[in-house]
């Protein structure tokens, strides 16, 4: 078992770029979360998915932020356009359910200069 | 105020002693309850699952979870060196895969 991959590891941009992260799950979990985590306001759920349909996306910060997943062992999210603020580790997570443990992947960290 | 709140430490201990960590919370609804441990530039890992109240062990690993107090506890017995990481508590409502986390303690073990 690979565990939750996520691409790419590192990114630095400039202001204003698009930007996407890539996430594939455990094969066989149906749910599939984002998350974000800085120094001052911790880990944040951003959306997640269940079959994936996203069910919540009340903590995407704003419309520059998009999430999809066209099947069940890939997922995008997508900044654009990018700025500073927006420079975090971003995790994708995934589980068996909304009741289970999710496990999570080593993250993106990105840097928006 | 936060729906979940976790001193963030940092706390030193030395090898061989109990570490207690703690986090409040304030929704009632919240019926799972996890520990995840974080290693520096990793993700969290999940260390211990409970659902509702009561204790859960796993070998060195107790979690308590005191619903009517709203509060959870992790202890860790015999800590070691390889123990020093932050420790993320974790929440959620039956109804939702809305997993909130504590701002997590930093826990340091000195050999």
């Amino acid at each position: 078992d690979a565990g939750v991959i996520q691409s790419p590891r590192h990114e630095v941009t400039e202001m204003g770029q698009e930007v996407t992260l890539r996430c594939k799950p455990i094969s066989g979990h149906n749910s599939l979360f984002w998350y974000r985590q800085t120094m001052m306001r911790g880990l944040e759920l951003l959306i997640y998915f269940n079959n994936n349909v996203p069910i919540d996306d009340s903590g995407m910060p704003e419309d520059r932020f998009s999430a999809k997943m066209p099947n069940a062992s890939f997922s995008t999210l997508k900044i654009q356009p990018s700025e500073p603020r927006d420079s975090a580790v971003y995790f994708c997570a995934s589980s068996s359910g909304q009741n289970y443990g999710y496990t999570f992947g080593s993250g993106t960290r990105l840097t928006v200069v | 105020q936060k729906e979940v709140e976790q001193d963030p430490g940092p706390l030193s201990v030395p090898e061989g002693a109990i570490v207690s960590l703690n986090c409040t919370y304030s929704n009632s609804a919240f019926q799972y309850f996890m520990w995840y441990r974080q290693y520096s530039r990793k993700g969290p890992e999940l260390l211990m699952y409970t659902y509702s109240s009561g204790n859960k062990e796993d070998g060195r690993f107790t979690a308590q979870v005191d619903k009517s107090s709203k509060y959870i506890s992790l202890f860790i017995r015999d800590s070691q060196p390889s123990d020093s990481a932050t420790y993320l508590c974790a929440m959620k409502a039956s109804n939702t895969g809305k997993l909130i986390f504590g701002q997590g303690t930093t826990l340091q073990v000195k050999p």
